[in-house]
């Protein structure tokens, strides 16, 4: 079974800038989540989709930050335009289902630099 | 709100080493508990879980019991080997109104020497 995919890997942009990132979840899993991992610190969820809704948004910066899954399947997470502080390993995660004993799988996330 | 927190790191042990890596967290209702696993270059993997109080999850040799009493979800090893160097992440998830989310803790750096 194919996992999580992501891409790119990496990404040195200067800031100011804009930059997209793209994840595949795995096939048949309806909860996609994204989450930014910055050096040292555990994953924070940005954003939540099940299948095209937006389920949690919270803690989305969202006067920079947009994400969206319009199919149901594939999501893109945009940040426009880029701070220092948005440099970070972002994650995107995958489930079954929302409910809290359906497991997340997670991609290998996209690395990204602001110069 | 919830949080995790866990031992400070990194932690450098020997090849055969008992290991433990302390987490304690706070959450409202009965929150379900994990470790996660992240390996040089990959993405984070489910080591293990425990779903309710006393349970004891365990693979690949670790194992942590959910203790309510103590709000705590330590991660043990009897004996680690080099390719068990990775970070660690305790985390958890409730369910209720906040859609099955996942709060992490800060990570811990495992690193075993031959």
């Amino acid at each position: 079974e194919a996992g999580v995919a992501q891409s790119p890997r990496y990404k040195i942009i200067e800031k100011r800038q804009s930059v997209a990132f793209w994840c595949n979840p795995i096939s048949g899993h309806a909860t996609l989540y994204w989450y930014q991992q910055i050096l040292g610190q555990g994953p924070k969820l940005l954003i939540q989709f099940q299948n095209n809704g937006v389920v949690d948004d919270s803690q989305l910066p969202k006067d920079r930050f947009s994400a969206e899954r319009l199919k149901g399947v594939d999501s893109t997470l945009k940040i426009q335009p880029a701070k220092l502080e948005d440099s970070a390993v972002y994650l995107c995660a995958s489930s079954i289902g929302q409910n809290y004993n359906n497991e997340q799988f997670f991609g290998p996330g996209t690395r990204l630099t602001v110069l | 709100g919830n949080s995790v927190t866990q031992m400070e790191g990194p932690v450098t042990l020997s090849e055969e080493a008992f290991l433990t890596i302390n987490c304690t967290y706070t959450a409202t209702g009965y929150p379900s508990l994990f470790w996660y696993v992240q390996y040089p270059g990959e993405g984070l993997q489910l080591l293990l879980k425990a779903t309710k109080a006393d349970d004891k999850g365990s693979n690949k040799g670790f194992e942590a019991t959910y203790r309510k009493e103590t709000t705590s979800f330590h991660l043990e090893k009897g004996s680690v080997q080099v390719s068990d160097s990775a970070v660690y992440f305790c985390a958890l998830r409730s369910g209720g109104t906040s859609y099955g989310k996942l709060t992490f803790g800060q990570g811990t750096i495992l690193t075993v020497h031959p």
